[in-house]
């Protein structure tokens, strides 16, 4: 089974430019979460989405957003970004709290960002 | 809301030995998960072990145990014949159980922990 699949593993921007990151979650996970994973802050939870709707949103700005297809395939976009935009985001995928899912979430590699 | 921390940033431990991470957690909840995830360098994220709240019995898996501590609201991971491949990030996450509706972990920051030969 494959895993989570996250693109581009790595990229360089520069501030004011947007960027838009992807997510392959674990066939038949149809809940997806993003997580900002910095040295100073640790992780930080951006959202997570199910079935095309997110349920959940983390403490960040409005220039931080997501989507979910019908796929369950999620991206995230940063617009305007900023130095401390600078992470690594982290995508993962669950079965979520069920008689299926025992709330584990299985990571990504990542996307490493970094802004000039 | 809750919080989770590690108050130990770094460890170190020689190979074949016995080490344990530390963990506490803050929630005025009762039903919930907690879940040790390692992060070895430049590497995914993955599940070391996990707890349920409600069990009394503390989960334990090949070399890898925890001493939970309800009443003391802490969640400490044992590793025991530590091997290279140990070496990693650990980081210590909650869970809160609301019915699959609030699916959001809280982590904390991290223990880096380094094996020895």
């Amino acid at each position: 089974k494959a895993g989570v699949t996250q693109t581009p593993r790595y990229l360089i921007k520069t501030r004011g430019q947007q960027v838009t990151l992807s997510c392959s979650p674990i066939s038949g996970h149809r809940s997806v979460s993003w997580y900002q994973q910095t040295p100073g802050q640790g992780l930080q939870f951006l959202f997570e989405y199910f079935s095309e709707t997110q349920r959940n949103k983390g403490n960040f700005p409005g220039r931080f957003s997501g989507r979910q297809f019908s796929n369950s395939r999620s991206e995230m976009n940063v617009s305007t970004l900023e130095l401390g935009d600078s992470a690594l985001y982290l995508c993962a995928s669950s079965l979520g709290i069920s008689r299926r899912g025992t709330g584990e979430l299985f990571f990504g590699e990542g996307s490493r960002l970094t802004v000039l | 809301a809750q919080t989770v921390t590690q108050s130990q940033p770094e460890m170190s431990v020689q190979e074949a030995e016995t080490v344990t991470l530390s963990c506490t957690y803050d929630t005025s909840e009762s039903n919930y998960y907690l879940f040790w995830y390692k992060q070895p360098p430049s590497r995914q994220m993955i599940l070391v072990i996990r707890q349920e709240a409600y069990k009394q019995q503390n989960a334990t898996e090949n070399r890898f145990s925890v001493n939970f501590q309800k009443a003391a609201k802490s969640f400490s991971l044992k590793i025991s014949d530590s091997q290279l491949g140990d070496t990693a990030m650990y980081f210590c996450a909650f869970l809160l159980n609301s019915g699959g509706s609030n699916y959001k972990l809280t982590f904390g920051k991290g223990t880096l922990l380094t094996v020895n030969p």
